[in-house]
């Protein structure tokens, strides 16, 4: 089955603990992507990579790191996670240029004491 | 900078009837746009897209409408059924820009009513 997965679903840590997110496609997809949901402010995107090595900026990326050394694999990294990144976060791949749909993960909610 | 708006944080509509959410944009570049519905405890997940070379785009009982002087885009759905209550989101990009950023509006929850 086509999928995206992303783990853990639940997380609960406290400030300063690096903690790592991990997401995974099985769709072969160059273009793979990671968002945080917050109320009121809908989806909005930390980082993004275009293919192997390639990864980009989004419009929230403080305190997080992206790698892609596998096309299958983007990990999300926090390094020292802080209250104010206690959200619901989405890792999404597509098949890549031009622009096409993204396939999202079922996400993971991450609450930092 | 919101540069996509969804105004209207939700929305009920009868059974049966049409359900009309709203988006509009900023970036006269945006020139991509989907629309994207999410169920509780769930990933979004893709419901319908338009290019900026037409105004519209039908599947099924969802249709898109896209206004590009107005820069606002419309999701359609008729008839509204209860398994459409969810939240839509809808999202624009830039083919041409090399970046592949998507941004997405703030969501409108739908309630469709039995």
């Amino acid at each position: 089955e086509a999928q995206v997965t992303q783990n853990p679903r639940y997380l609960i840590t406290v400030t300063g603990k690096k903690l790592t997110v991990t997401c995974s496609q099985n769709m072969n997809h160059e273009y793979m992507s990671w968002y945080r949901q917050d109320p009121g402010l809908g989806l909005r995107q930390i980082y993004y990579s275009m293919n192997v090595e390639v990864t980009d900026k989004g419009d929230v990326p403080e305190g997080y790191k992206v790698s892609r050394k596998e096309k299958r694999n983007f990990p999300l990294i926090l390094e020292s996670p802080s209250p104010n990144q206690t959200s619901l976060y989405f890792c999404a791949s597509s098949p890549g240029p031009p622009v096409g749909k993204l396939f999202f993960g079922s996400g993971t909610q991450l609450s930092v004491l | 900078d919101q540069q996509v708006k969804q105004n209207s944080p939700s929305l009920s509509v009868q059974e049966g009837r049409i359900s009309i959410l709203n988006c509009d944009y900023t970036n006269s570049m945006f020139d991509y746009f989907l629309w994207y519905k999410k169920y509780p405890a769930e990933g979004p997940t893709f419901l319908i897209s338009i290019s900026s070379i037409k105004d519209k785009n039908e599947d099924g009982r969802f249709t898109v409408f896209l206004n590009k002087s107005a820069k606002h885009l419309s999701l359609h759905i008729v008839p509204s059924q209860p398994g459409d209550s969810a939240v839509y989101f809808c999202a624009a990009s830039r083919s041409t820009s090399g970046t592949y950023k998507y941004i997405f509006g703030t969501g409108t929850r739908l309630k469709v009513l039995a």
